[in-house]
Protein backbone atom coordinates (compact mmCIF):
# COMPACT_ATOMS: atom_id res chain seq x y z
CA UNK A 1 0.00 0.00 0.00
CA UNK A 2 1.04 3.66 -0.52
CA UNK A 3 2.76 5.47 2.14
CA UNK A 4 1.01 8.83 3.02
CA UNK A 5 2.26 12.20 4.47
CA UNK A 6 0.43 13.87 6.98
CA UNK A 7 1.74 17.11 9.18
CA UNK A 8 2.36 16.31 12.32
CA UNK A 9 -0.37 18.88 13.62
CA UNK A 10 -2.58 21.69 12.56
CA UNK A 11 -4.54 24.59 14.62
CA UNK A 12 -8.01 25.62 13.29
CA UNK A 13 -10.45 28.24 14.85
CA UNK A 14 -14.06 26.70 15.64
CA UNK A 15 -16.94 27.83 13.15
CA UNK A 16 -14.02 27.79 10.55
CA UNK A 17 -13.30 25.25 7.78
CA UNK A 18 -10.83 22.54 8.94
CA UNK A 19 -8.51 21.57 5.82
CA UNK A 20 -6.35 18.85 6.39
CA UNK A 21 -3.89 17.97 4.10
CA UNK A 22 -2.64 14.46 2.92
CA UNK A 23 0.44 13.32 0.25
CA UNK A 24 0.53 9.86 -1.25
CA UNK A 25 2.19 10.21 -4.29
CA UNK A 26 2.95 6.96 -4.89
CA UNK A 27 -0.54 5.81 -5.17
CA UNK A 28 -1.48 3.61 -7.87
CA UNK A 29 -4.65 3.32 -9.79
CA UNK A 30 -6.11 1.09 -7.09
CA UNK A 31 -5.79 2.23 -4.07
CA UNK A 32 -8.51 4.19 -2.17
CA UNK A 33 -7.91 7.14 0.38
CA UNK A 34 -9.47 6.32 3.65
CA UNK A 35 -9.79 9.20 6.58
CA UNK A 36 -10.44 7.93 10.60
CA UNK A 37 -10.23 9.93 13.34
CA UNK A 38 -9.50 9.49 17.18
CA UNK A 39 -10.61 11.61 19.40
CA UNK A 40 -8.51 11.00 22.80
CA UNK A 41 -7.84 7.58 23.48
CA UNK A 42 -11.14 6.26 22.44
CA UNK A 43 -11.41 4.21 19.32
CA UNK A 44 -10.93 5.97 15.65
CA UNK A 45 -13.66 6.61 13.64
CA UNK A 46 -14.71 6.28 10.32
CA UNK A 47 -14.98 9.33 8.38
CA UNK A 48 -14.99 9.26 4.64
CA UNK A 49 -13.29 7.49 1.45
CA UNK A 50 -12.91 7.37 -2.02
CA UNK A 51 -11.26 6.97 -5.28
CA UNK A 52 -10.99 9.88 -7.63
CA UNK A 53 -13.91 11.77 -7.35
CA UNK A 54 -14.94 14.17 -4.48
CA UNK A 55 -16.98 12.55 -1.81
CA UNK A 56 -19.02 14.40 0.82
CA UNK A 57 -20.90 12.74 3.69
CA UNK A 58 -22.85 14.52 6.59
CA UNK A 59 -19.06 14.60 8.52
CA UNK A 60 -16.68 15.82 5.57
CA UNK A 61 -15.73 16.55 1.98
CA UNK A 62 -12.84 14.56 0.33
CA UNK A 63 -10.92 16.54 -1.99
CA UNK A 64 -8.58 14.68 -4.27
CA UNK A 65 -6.26 16.26 -6.54
CA UNK A 66 -6.56 15.04 -10.54
CA UNK A 67 -3.18 13.32 -10.20
CA UNK A 68 -4.37 11.39 -7.03
CA UNK A 69 -1.20 12.42 -5.60
CA UNK A 70 -3.16 14.46 -2.66
CA UNK A 71 -6.06 14.83 -0.75
CA UNK A 72 -7.35 16.82 1.20
CA UNK A 73 -10.09 16.45 3.99
CA UNK A 74 -12.36 19.14 4.84
CA UNK A 75 -14.28 19.85 8.19
CA UNK A 76 -16.58 22.64 7.10
CA UNK A 77 -17.55 24.41 10.08
CA UNK A 78 -14.88 22.55 12.85
CA UNK A 79 -16.33 22.18 16.33
CA UNK A 80 -14.22 21.75 20.27
CA UNK A 81 -15.65 18.08 19.70
CA UNK A 82 -13.85 17.53 16.34
CA UNK A 83 -10.45 18.14 17.88
CA UNK A 84 -8.77 14.37 17.14
CA UNK A 85 -6.05 12.80 15.88
CA UNK A 86 -6.80 12.00 11.82
CA UNK A 87 -5.64 9.36 9.57
CA UNK A 88 -5.14 9.73 6.27
CA UNK A 89 -4.69 5.75 5.03
CA UNK A 90 -4.12 4.37 1.16
CA UNK A 91 -5.09 1.04 0.22
CA UNK A 92 -6.48 -1.58 -2.38
CA UNK A 93 -10.25 -1.94 -2.10
CA UNK A 94 -11.79 -5.33 -2.49
CA UNK A 95 -10.56 -8.72 -1.45
CA UNK A 96 -7.46 -8.80 -3.73
CA UNK A 97 -6.68 -12.14 -2.49
CA UNK A 98 -6.75 -11.27 1.01
CA UNK A 99 -8.45 -9.23 3.53
CA UNK A 100 -5.20 -6.38 3.50
CA UNK A 101 -5.00 -4.29 6.64
CA UNK A 102 -5.98 -0.42 7.28
CA UNK A 103 -2.22 0.77 8.63
CA UNK A 104 -2.55 3.82 10.89
CA UNK A 105 0.22 5.84 10.93
CA UNK A 106 0.72 8.77 13.34
CA UNK A 107 -2.03 11.24 11.56
CA UNK A 108 -1.96 14.96 12.15
CA UNK A 109 -3.19 16.32 15.88
CA UNK A 110 -5.95 18.63 14.61
CA UNK A 111 -6.90 21.22 17.69
CA UNK A 112 -9.75 23.55 17.56
CA UNK A 113 -9.51 26.62 19.82
CA UNK A 114 -12.34 28.25 21.05
CA UNK B 1 -27.58 1.47 18.90
CA UNK B 2 -25.62 -0.12 16.44
CA UNK B 3 -22.04 -0.63 18.55
CA UNK B 4 -18.87 -3.02 19.28
CA UNK B 5 -18.60 -3.40 22.56
CA UNK B 6 -15.55 -4.55 24.46
CA UNK B 7 -15.11 -5.62 28.35
CA UNK B 8 -13.39 -5.17 30.32
CA UNK B 9 -12.15 -1.06 29.99
CA UNK B 10 -9.51 -1.41 32.31
CA UNK B 11 -7.56 -4.67 33.54
CA UNK B 12 -4.49 -4.90 35.82
CA UNK B 13 -3.39 -8.13 35.75
CA UNK B 14 0.57 -9.72 36.37
CA UNK B 15 2.54 -11.77 34.11
CA UNK B 16 1.70 -15.45 33.09
CA UNK B 17 -2.04 -15.29 34.23
CA UNK B 18 -4.06 -15.81 31.15
CA UNK B 19 -6.85 -13.50 30.63
CA UNK B 20 -9.70 -12.63 27.91
CA UNK B 21 -10.93 -9.44 26.55
CA UNK B 22 -14.12 -9.87 24.99
CA UNK B 23 -15.88 -8.14 22.15
CA UNK B 24 -18.93 -8.26 20.30
CA UNK B 25 -20.99 -6.31 17.66
CA UNK B 26 -24.58 -5.98 17.27
CA UNK B 27 -24.57 -5.31 13.47
CA UNK B 28 -24.26 -8.36 12.01
CA UNK B 29 -20.73 -7.91 10.52
CA UNK B 30 -18.55 -10.65 8.63
CA UNK B 31 -15.42 -9.20 9.32
CA UNK B 32 -13.62 -8.52 12.89
CA UNK B 33 -10.31 -6.85 13.81
CA UNK B 34 -7.97 -6.76 17.00
CA UNK B 35 -5.27 -3.76 17.26
CA UNK B 36 -2.98 -2.74 19.89
CA UNK B 37 -2.23 1.58 20.26
CA UNK B 38 1.19 2.12 21.38
CA UNK B 39 2.96 5.55 22.13
CA UNK B 40 5.02 5.99 19.28
CA UNK B 41 4.10 2.71 17.07
CA UNK B 42 0.16 3.69 16.00
CA UNK B 43 -2.79 1.37 15.94
CA UNK B 44 -1.42 -2.27 14.33
CA UNK B 45 -3.27 -5.12 13.67
CA UNK B 46 -3.31 -8.16 16.23
CA UNK B 47 -5.75 -10.67 14.38
CA UNK B 48 -8.40 -10.49 12.21
CA UNK B 49 -11.69 -12.94 11.15
CA UNK B 50 -13.49 -12.57 7.90
CA UNK B 51 -15.75 -14.50 9.04
CA UNK B 52 -16.83 -17.65 11.22
CA UNK B 53 -14.29 -20.30 12.50
CA UNK B 54 -11.95 -18.06 9.74
CA UNK B 55 -9.37 -16.46 11.27
CA UNK B 56 -5.91 -14.82 10.24
CA UNK B 57 -3.11 -13.47 11.78
CA UNK B 58 -1.99 -9.76 11.31
CA UNK B 59 1.17 -7.68 11.98
CA UNK B 60 1.58 -8.36 15.53
CA UNK B 61 0.16 -11.80 16.63
CA UNK B 62 2.36 -13.64 18.97
CA UNK B 63 1.23 -13.91 22.34
CA UNK B 64 -2.28 -13.67 21.08
CA UNK B 65 -5.01 -16.49 20.07
CA UNK B 66 -8.69 -15.70 18.80
CA UNK B 67 -11.24 -17.28 18.18
CA UNK B 68 -14.47 -16.83 16.30
CA UNK B 69 -17.30 -19.31 16.96
CA UNK B 70 -20.43 -17.05 16.65
CA UNK B 71 -20.62 -13.81 14.08
CA UNK B 72 -21.09 -11.49 16.72
CA UNK B 73 -17.97 -12.55 19.41
CA UNK B 74 -14.24 -11.92 18.79
CA UNK B 75 -12.50 -12.59 21.79
CA UNK B 76 -9.19 -11.91 22.22
CA UNK B 77 -6.94 -14.74 24.20
CA UNK B 78 -3.59 -14.22 26.11
CA UNK B 79 -2.47 -17.41 27.73
CA UNK B 80 0.46 -16.11 29.35
CA UNK B 81 0.76 -12.54 29.36
CA UNK B 82 3.90 -10.43 29.31
CA UNK B 83 5.04 -6.81 30.17
CA UNK B 84 5.54 -6.07 26.64
CA UNK B 85 1.54 -6.47 26.18
CA UNK B 86 0.85 -3.76 28.12
CA UNK B 87 -1.30 -1.55 25.62
CA UNK B 88 -4.23 -0.05 24.44
CA UNK B 89 -6.60 -2.85 22.32
CA UNK B 90 -9.29 -2.05 20.65
CA UNK B 91 -11.55 -4.35 18.43
CA UNK B 92 -13.04 -3.29 15.28
CA UNK B 93 -16.05 -4.46 13.24
CA UNK B 94 -17.34 -3.89 9.51
CA UNK B 95 -20.14 -4.87 7.16
CA UNK B 96 -17.91 -5.70 4.26
CA UNK B 97 -15.58 -8.36 4.52
CA UNK B 98 -12.24 -7.18 4.19
CA UNK B 99 -12.60 -4.20 7.13
CA UNK B 100 -13.05 -0.74 4.62
CA UNK B 101 -15.35 0.69 6.73
CA UNK B 102 -14.31 -0.11 10.41
CA UNK B 103 -16.43 0.34 13.66
CA UNK B 104 -14.23 0.73 16.56
CA UNK B 105 -15.05 -0.14 20.31
CA UNK B 106 -13.88 2.42 23.49
CA UNK B 107 -10.76 0.14 24.13
CA UNK B 108 -9.21 -2.07 27.11
CA UNK B 109 -6.51 -0.55 28.85
CA UNK B 110 -4.37 -3.70 29.80
CA UNK B 111 -1.76 -3.27 32.46
CA UNK B 112 0.64 -6.60 32.62
CA UNK B 113 2.95 -6.47 36.12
Amino acid sequence: DAKTTQPTSMDCAEGRAANLPCNHSTISGNEYVYWYRQIHSQGPQYIIHGLKNNETNEMASLIITEDRKSSTLILPHATLRDTAVYYCIVRVAGLSGSARQLTFGSGTQLTVLP
Amino acid sequence: EAQVTQNPRYLITVTGKKLTVTCSQNMNHEYMSWYRQDPGLGLRQIYYSMNVEVTDKGDVPEGYKVSRKEKRNFPLILESPSPNQTSLYFCASSSDRVGEKLFFGSGTQLSVL
